[in-house]
């Protein structure tokens, strides 16, 4: 089974702080992805990586950074954390292969609130 | 971008009844994702979908590519289908997300 874990499940941070979300796959999937779920706004895209040390902007980025230094790892950066920012933030994986419909498995969010 | 609706938002039924949860999109589109999430956060791929009819138990997913439109159905629903169900549709925008609707099954 493809496992997707995520660093914390539960997150309470204050506003300034630097926040660090991490996300570590096990089946060698060469996409990752970071979504954050507001109700009423479903999921929404910040940041994906298609291989490592390389990143692309979602729908969303502003506010957020992102690093992928190894194949298996993909971190999410909040550089200083707003209130707007509280969230559950889920992480996804998928293999990158050409013609094929690439399903994506997630981890099991993180719910961060920022004080 | 592509406009995912999905119907109905909220649905309470009582264990044993046929549920059925649509799915509406405004362009064409190379796969169509059912997920399921748990309380607590958990998301679970149930179907992957490109054309016609898959079934998986007591879950059924079709899809009609002309209408731009899928269901999700549950057969002798039980509580523990309990979860928020959401529709996703890859295009070339790439990933776009239903808001979800949020099933309670009540013994």
């Amino acid at each position: 089974d493809v496992k997707v874990t995520q660093s914390s499940r539960y997150l309470v941070k204050r506003t300034g702080e630097k926040v660090f979300l991490e996300c570590v796959q096990d089946m060698d999937h060469e996409n990752m992805f970071w979504y954050r779920q507001d109700p009423g706004l479903g999921l929404r895209l910040i940041y994906f990586s298609y291989d490592v040390k390389m990143k692309e902007k979602g729908d969303i980025p502003e506010g957020y950074s992102v690093s992928r230094e190894k194949k298996e790892r993909f971190s999410l950066i909040l550089e200083s954390a707003s209130t707007n920012q509280t969230s559950m933030y889920l992480c996804a994986s998928s293999f990158r292969l050409a013609g094929f419909y690439n399903e994506q498995f997630f981890g099991p969010g993180t719910r961060l609130t920022v004080l | 971008k592509n406009e995912v609706e999905q119907s109905p938002q909220n649905l309470t039924a009582q264990e044993g009844e046929f549920i059925t949860i649509n799915c509406s999109y405004s362009v064409g589109i190379s796969a169509l994702h059912w997920l399921q999430q748990h309380p607590g956060g958990g998301i679970v791929s149930l179907f992957m979908l490109s054309s016609g009819k898959k079934k998986h138990g007591r879950l059924i997913a079709t899809i009609n590519i002309q209408e731009k439109h899928s269901s999700l159905h549950i057969t002798a629903s039980h509580p523990r289908d309990s979860a928020v169900y959401i529709c996703a549709v890859r295009s070339a925008d790439g990933l776009t997300f239903g808001k979800g609707t949020h099933l309670i099954i009540q013994p």
